[in-house]
């Protein structure tokens, strides 16, 4: 089966930069997703890495390594807006390619 | 990208009733999946619509429960039959782009049954 663990809750401070970790166990990785999701509103997507390394994107940045089951969701500068949950998802070839989503991490950003 | 319209956006409900709720994609996407997130959780996998063909349910999601259409390639609907309190949740279609690795999500559905 998938496994898939990330911290309940975090708080940070505008202006600064917070990491989310996610760790997983699956046996069939086929890639790792992060989305933002305001409370109320759908799941958007924010990245995908499916090799080992980082992947950028303007404030956000995701980190993969496969060997040691783990990502992380890098969020810098951060904004009042940025106040969400995160959620890491796990795609997995042994799951009929489908995704099995971690608890999400809450995190809000304070003045 | 894809943009995905759901209808309704939220209904309240007898126990005993149904509701068919409606998932739009504005592209024809193969990978459509139904979700469904209770308050202050994350997201649970109910079934893969596939088109042409029978869904493929998660485990603990029933066809006599939860019957999925997918007439074709940018449209679906959910229906559940029969509901109880318990049914009360978040329901999101979602569709996967393959080649960009990319998932989207509708508005979501938020279901009340009384």
């Amino acid at each position: 089966g998938q496994n898939i663990d990330q911290p309940t809750e975090m708080t940070a401070t505008e202006g600064a930069i917070v990491q989310i970790n996610c760790t997983y166990q699956t046996s069939g990785f086929n890639g790792l997703f992060w989305y933002q999701q305001h409370a109320g509103e759908a799941p958007t997507f924010l990245s995908y890495n499916v090799l080992d390394g980082l992947e950028e994107k303007g404030r956000f940045s995701s980190f993969l390594s496969r060997s040691k089951g783990y990502s992380y969701l890098l969020l810098k500068e951060l904004q009042m807006k940025d106040s969400a949950s995160y959620l890491c998802a796990v795609r997995d070839r042994n799951y009929g390619q489908n995704f099995v989503f971690g608890p999400g991490t809450r995190l809000s950003v304070l003045p | 990208s894809a943009v995905i319209s759901q209808k309704p956006s939220r209904d309240i409900c007898q126990r005993g009733t149904s509701l068919t709720i409606q998932c739009q994609v504005d592209s024809q996407v193969t990978m459509m999946f139904w979700y469904r997130q209770q308050p202050g959780q994350s997201l649970t996998l109910i079934a893969t619509a596939n088109q042409g063909s029978e869904a493929t349910y998660e485990s603990g999601f029933v066809i006599d429960k939860f019957p999925i259409s997918r007439p074709n390639l940018t449209f679906s609907t959910l229906t559940v039959s029969n509901m109880s309190p318990e049914d009360s949740s978040i329901y999101l279609c979602s569709v996967y782009l393959s080649r960009a690795h990319e998932q989207y999500f509708g508005p979501g559905t938020r279901l009340t049954v009384t």
